[in-house]
């Protein structure tokens, strides 16, 4: 099983400040036929279910703001929030989708600072 | 705009059978572009991935080791839902459980999710 790990467990962030969330898988999730990274980034809300936010790694789901960004390859990824507003505050996870069984990261709680 | 809409018990006991069943709206479980999942959320555990299945001319299943042998994940193509059945339960299964469509392997679509509680 890809095991995947998360840092920071939780981070704490000013309203309109950066905040950064890291994600690493235990091999790589890119795909060498297509050059694909199978990696999505989930936000979730008290109460409410996950929501898909980025998918491959980096393309914005339909809907989602652009301060809300994605990167990296392989191995090592990266969810970026550029200006955090409130409605940010929420539980990110990431996602491999390269081989079942599917695994998610342990989760990175973001709040206002 | 897909819709899964999740109904069960919310308690079981312990050696007995958990049963969730996941309504769809919108889209139609014996599509060959989606497969639908179960996946389960615990403080323990976090988010665990149980199984899917998904129609590609024939019906598939694919499950997690974890819990191969105890489950079972059919379709219901009059009823345009699919189930989940989780045998011989015990209280590390007390979670909330979600059933989600994975289109190209992301869960873009999730149910409201259940909670079910294991216990005597």
């Amino acid at each position: 099983d890809i095991v995947m790990t998360q840092s920071p467990d939780s981070l704490a962030v000013s309203l309109g400040e950066r905040a950064t969330i890291n994600c690493k898988s235990s091999q790589s999730v890119l795909y060498s036929s297509n050059n694909k990274n199978y990696l999505a980034w989930y936000q979730q809300k008290p109460g409410q279910p996950p929501k898909l936010v980025i998918r491959w790694a980096s393309t914005r789901e339909s809907g989602v703001p652009d301060r809300f960004s994605g990167s990296g390859s392989g191995t090592d990824f990266t969810l970026t929030i550029s200006s955090l507003q409130a409605e940010d505050v929420a539980v990110y996870y990431c996602q491999q989708y390269y081989s079942t069984p599917f695994t998610f990261g342990p989760g990175t709680k973001v709040d206002i600072k | 705009q897909v819709q899964l809409q999740q109904s069960g018990p919310g308690l079981v006991k312990p050696s007995q059978t958990l049963s969730v069943i996941c309504a769809i709206s919108g889209d139609s479980v014996s599509t060959n572009l989606a497969a639908w999942n179960w996946i389960r959320q615990s403080p323990s555990r976090g988010l665990e991935w149980l199984g899917r299945t998904f129609y590609r001319s024939k019906w598939n299943n694919e499950y997690a080791e974890s819990v191969k042998g105890r489950i079972a994940i059919d379709p219901d193509t009059s009823k345009n839902q699919f189930s989940l059945q989780l045998n011989s339960v015990t209280p590390e299964d007390t979670a909330v459980y979600y059933c989600a469509r994975d289109y190209q392997q992301v869960f873009d679509s999730w149910g409201q999710g259940t909670l079910v509680t294991v216990s005597s």
